[in-house]
């Protein structure tokens, strides 16, 4: 069936260093989207890509969508405190739900 | 302001009995989703809504019931069928199904003991 993966599950970052997660579709995304979630939060929408290649960035992170459209990445630069939580991926498929990634949970290094 | 409210925040039941989970939007939203979330894990898609009055079945739609009988309201009844209810349960909104950004409810974590 139709599935998004995303790696990896957890990263484990001291503050002040960078972190990636990734998202790979079985099939040709419409469009992808992000969202966090903080601990005992809610998903909150962060952003939507569309075309091909297409790359974003909000202050310190950075999204982009690959050429094919099956992959996805986020980074995010120097991390702080505040990125702490779950970066989920979704994609919209044919029957126009959308599928999440199992999410990356970020957790910074005391 | 606008936006989803879900209520109770926490809610206790007892194993048998059903229990209504409440959702309403004000964003004028068509489409509306019930997603399930256990610990550590990503959400599943219980039950979507395009429209009133109508609704399709999600991923996991066993043991649960939905209405849509106004455009601003989706509540969601666990029933006693549904083998293991406790879980966090998440409440969205878009403007269509098709695609669009969803926008999250606080969430509703209840325990079945």
């Amino acid at each position: 069936g139709q599935q998004v993966m995303q790696i990896p599950q957890y990263q484990h970052v001291q503050e002040g260093e960078d972190f990636t997660t990734y998202c790979n579709s079985s099939t040709t995304l419409s469009n992808i989207q992000w969202y966090k979630q903080r601990p005992g939060g809610h998903p909150v929408f962060l952003i939507q890509l569309v075309k091909s290649g297409e790359v974003k960035k909000q202050k310190r992170l950075t999204f982009q969508f690959g050429e094919a459209k099956k992959n996805s990445s986020l980074h995010i630069t120097a991390t702080q405190t505040t990125d702490v939580g779950t970066y989920f991926c979704a994609g919209p498929f044919s029957n126009y739900q959308l599928i999440w990634g199992a999410g990356t949970k970020l957790i910074i290094k005391p | 302001d606008g936006g989803i409210t879900q209520s109770p925040k926490y809610l206790f039941r007892k194993e048998g009995q059903n229990v209504t989970l409440s959702c309403e939007q004000n964003l004028n939203h068509d489409a509306m989703y019930w997603y399930r979330q256990d610990p550590g894990q990503g959400l599943r898609l219980i039950y979507y809504s395009q429209i009133v009055n109508d609704f399709q079945k999600g991923d996991i739609a066993e043991g649960y019931s939905v209405s849509r009988e106004k455009k601003e309201s989706f509540p969601l009844t666990v029933t006693s069928a549904q083998k293991n209810p406790t879980a966090f349960y998440l409440c969205a909104s878009s403007m269509y199904v098709s695609g669009y950004e969803q926008y999250f409810g606080p969430g509703t974590r209840l325990t079945v003991t």
